[in-house]
């Protein structure tokens, strides 16, 4: 199975502040076939199922704010909102879809500072 | 707009088997792949198998000689069966639709079911 690290664990942010989690695969999930990276991320509200944000690593989900932004590719990732809102108080989860087993990583807990 | 309404059995002992159902109103149910998702009381997310309206399953091998997952149109349904359970499959149980009907990122689940809580105890 394909492990899937985030860092750091939690994170304090102040609101319009910027909030960067990163996301790091046991090996590369990016396909030859079609230069896509099978990355997705979403965030996870208390008590709510998780919402999808982002896949192909880095686009964005219809009705997902500009703020959102994906990057990276092969093993390495990032998730960055650029002007942290209230509402995006949440655990951030990466998952690959490359090789299954689909799998997440643990999380990045995101709080305001 | 496209709702799943998921219902199951919320406290079982061990070696019972988990039975869990999630309808799908509000559009079609050809075409997309159909997910089931748990997510243990305070922990992450773990992918626990897929099907397609065609019944094309997919499952994750750390739980493949317990689960099946089956679908029918008829009542745009699909369901969970997880068998022998222990305490260790004590979580939240989703059910998802893939995000479009397009392999590779149309897998991901798009919209979620409100989750079911349940618990394994003796």
């Amino acid at each position: 199975d394909i492990v899937m690290t985030q860092s750091p664990e939690s994170l304090a942010v102040s609101l319009g502040e910027r909030a960067t989690f990163n996301c790091k695969s046991s090996q590369s999930v990016l396909h030859g076939s079609n230069n896509q990276n099978y990355l997705a991320w979403y965030h996870q509200k208390p008590g709510q199922p998780p919402k999808l944000l982002v896949y192909w690593a880095s686009t964005r989900e219809s009705g997902v704010p500009d703020r959102f932004s994906g990057s990276g590719s092969g093993t390495d990732f990032t998730l960055t909102i650029s002007s942290l809102q209230a509402e995006d108080v949440a655990v951030y989860y990466c998952q690959q879809y490359f090789s299954s087993p689909w799998t997440f990583g643990q999380g990045t807990k995101v709080e305001i500072k | 707009q496209v709702q799943l309404q998921q219902w199951g059995a919320g406290l079982l002992t061990p070696s019972e088997t988990l039975s869990l159902t999630c309808a799908v109103s509000g559009g079609s149910f050809s075409g997309y792949y159909w997910t089931w998702i748990r997510q243990p009381p305070g922990k992450g997310l773990e992918w626990i198998g897929e099907i397609t309206h065609s019944g094309s399953t997919n499952y994750n091998p750390s739980l493949k000689n317990r689960i099946t997952v089956s679908v029918d149109t008829s009542k745009n349904q699909f369901s969970l069966m997880l068998s022998s359970v222990t305490a260790a499959d004590t979580a939240v149980y989703y059910c998802a639709r893939g995000r479009a009907r397009s392999f590779g990122s149309g897998r991901l689940p798009g919209i979620w079911g409100q989750g079911t809580m349940v618990s394994v105890s003796s």
